[in-house]
Order: C-alpha cells, then sequence, then structure tokens
C-alpha cells in the first residue's frame, strides 16, 4: 500500500499564511490522485474542506485554497483564524484504494 | 436533514466477528460511494474501504478480513469484520464523501481486547 506523508504539525500566527502538504511514496501527486483534504476538530467526525485536488465545498471558507505544488498536494490557508486550529488530512486515490495522510496538526498562535 | 447512524459496535475478542451498519435517511445511496473510515483512539483516519452497486474496495489493511455491502431497500450499508485483530479498535466512521457529497455519521466504538 502507498505511504501519504504529511508535516506532523504546524503552526500558525493569527492572519498569517500557511501551506500543508501531501505527498505520496509512489512519486509525484497528479489530478489522477482526486486530493481530498479534511478539517477534524476534536471529538467531531472529519468534514470535507477541498475534493478532487481543488474544488471547495459551499461551507469552505475562502481563505482554504488548494492545488498541486512541487509534486505534492498541497492546502494553503491565508489569513489564518483562531479556529482553524485542527487536524487536517488528504487522502489521495490509487487505483482500487484510497490512502489517508497521517494528519497535521495545526496550530493557530 | 441527512443522516448517517451507525450500529453494531461493541468490544470482541480477538478472532470474532462483528457486522457493523449504517443506516441512511434523507439520502439514497442507490448508485452513491459510501465508504468506511476508521480512527484509532488518539491516532488518525484511516480509510477501511467502500462500495456502490454491488462493488467494493478495501484498505489493505482489511483486505481479505472485511466486506462492506449494501442493501438498497433498506438505504443501509453494511461492514462485516472476521478474524478481529487488536489494532482493528477504533471508532469506525460511515460517510458519503464522493461527487461532492460529505455526510458522516457519529461513528461506532469497535474494541477488540482479550
Amino acid at each position: 500500500q502507498a505511504v501519504v506523508t504529511q508535516e506532523p504539525s504546524l503552526t500558525v500566527s493569527p492572519g498569517g499564511t500557511v501551506t500543508l502538504t501531501c505527498g505520496s511514496s509512489t512519486g509525484a501527486v497528479t489530478g489522477r490522485h482526486y486530493a481530498y483534504w479534511f478539517q477534524q476538530k476534536p471529538g467531531h467526525a472529519p468534514r470535507t474542506l477541498i475534493y478532487d485536488t481543488s474544488i471547495k465545498h459551499s461551507w469552505t471558507p475562502a481563505r482554504f485554497s488548494a492545488s498541486l505544488l512541487g509534486g505534492k498536494a498541497a492546502l494553503t490557508l491565508s489569513g489564518a483564524q483562531p479556529e482553524d486550529e485542527a487536524e487536517y488530512y488528504c487522502l489521495l486515490s490509487y487505483s482500487g484504494a484510497r490512502v489517508f495522510g497521517g494528519g497535521t496538526k495545526l496550530t493557530v498562535l | 436533514e441527512v443522516q448517517l447512524v451507525e450500529s453494531g459496535g461493541g468490544l470482541v475478542k480477538p478472532g470474532e466477528s462483528l457486522r457493523l451498519s449504517c443506516a441512511a435517511s434523507r439520502f439514497s445511496f442507490n448508485n452513491a460511494w459510501m465508504s468506511w473510515v476508521r480512527q484509532a483512539p488518539g491516532k488518525g483516519l484511516e480509510w477501511v474501504g467502500r462500495f456502490k452497486s454491488g462493488t467494493a474496495e478495501y484498505g489493505a489493511p482489511v483486505k481479505g478480513r472485511f466486506t462492506i455491502s449494501g442493501d438498497d431497500s433498506k438505504n443501509t450499508l453494511y461492514l462485516q469484520m472476521s478474524s478481529l485483530k487488536t489494532e482493528d479498535t477504533a471508532i469506525y466512521y460511515c460517510a458519503a464523501i464522493d461527487n461532492g457529497n460529505d455526510y458522516w455519521g457519529q461513528g461506532t466504538l469497535v474494541t477488540v481486547s482479550s
């Protein structure tokens, strides 16, 4: 099974910008991996922020954007808010299966 | 409002079997991918598998031990888990996350312990 890697933790200042990345052990992440990004807060089920690499849900704040960057999937938060402090997970698709990354704990401090 | 409600979790011994159910209301999963995602206590998310119209896909840690099926008439998704291991201990979520959907159940806890 492929291994999907994320930064274990990142810190961003309120109002600041941070980029979370999602890499694949099989090589460059492409549009064919249909990357998802989920946000999870303690005690709650995850919620999808981004699907199919860069498509936002209606509830996804405009300050979040996603793309492919340097062979990885990337989630950029511009103008961080205290409520963005959470765990973020990416999910990549491989033929016949999907794999989550280990998650990034984002601290807004 | 769409609701996904999981049931069937509990405490089982290693090697035993357990079946989870996910009842959907105000959402028809006929022709929709439905997923199972699990989360061990204090750990990250793990993709278990997904099912649509008789086709199932599985994550490597559960392939060959778990079976996902669905009953369209009952709008219910199932996860049959066999040969359970202690590392299968987790909250199991039912979710619809494909095609622009984002619906999750509240999760059901499965504990595998002797």
